[in-house]
């Protein structure tokens, strides 16, 4: 089976613009989650989103956006790139409730 | 929203001892703590994680224990190998710890 498949990997973008990053989950998880990772710490909780609504979000500002489609995929987007958004962005898709996150690889942003 | 603090932040050991990973969590309505491995320039993944209806669960050298009253979670590894060195992470649902750099010497 395929796991959690994220893209681009890397991505290079200048202050002020915007930008999207995709995520397709392991087959039969319908639940996807959004993580910020900066260098040394760990991942910081953005969004949650199962059958298509949010069902939780973290404590990032409007700029951070997200949705997931009927095919239970997702985008997170990110408005007004600043710096200090640089970072790994790693997408995790579950089973619902109380159940282990399975990672993808990550997008690697870096905002110049 | 909850917030979990893990400790230590690093810890170096011999090859063959055992390491403690201490968590706190502050939110009552929790109910699942996942630990997550992470090596250098991989993804997370889980290696062990428990319930609130359980206090202790074991597998193999990893084993994770669980006092819901004080709040606090602890993953234990034994008998330590090199490839035991990485990140490890606790969470509590879906927040993470800030993560522990375990160094095994061999």
């Amino acid at each position: 089976d395929a796991g959690v498949t994220q893209s681009p990997t890397h991505l290079i973008k200048t202050r002020g613009q915007h930008v999207t990053l995709r995520c397709s989950p392991i087959s039969g998880h319908k639940s996807v989650s959004w993580y910020q990772q900066v260098l040394g710490q760990g991942p910081q909780f953005i969004f949650q989103y199962y059958e298509k609504e949010e069902r939780g979000r973290g404590n990032f500002p409007d700029r951070f956006s997200a949705r997931q489609f009927p095919n239970y995929s997702s985008e997170l987007n990110v408005n007004a790139l600043l710096l200090g958004d640089s970072a790994l962005y790693l997408c995790a898709s579950s089973f619902p409730g109380e159940s282990p996150l399975h990672f993808g690889n990550g997008t690697r942003l870096t905002v110049t | 929203g909850e917030n979990v603090e893990q400790h230590p932040s690093t810890l170096s050991v011999q090859e063959g001892d055992s390491a403690v990973i201490k968590c706190t969590y502050s939110d009552s309505a929790s109910n699942y703590f996942p630990w997550y491995k992470q090596e250098l320039g991989k993804r997370p993944q889980l290696i062990i994680d428990i319930r609130s209806n359980v206090g202790e669960k074991k597998d193999q050298r990893i084993a994770v224990t669980l006092n819901k009253t004080a709040k606090h979670f602890s993953l234990h590894i034994t008998e330590t190998q090199p490839e035991d060195s990485a990140v490890y992470f606790c969470a509590a649902m879906l927040t993470f710890g800030g993560g522990t750099r375990l160094m095994v010497k061999p």
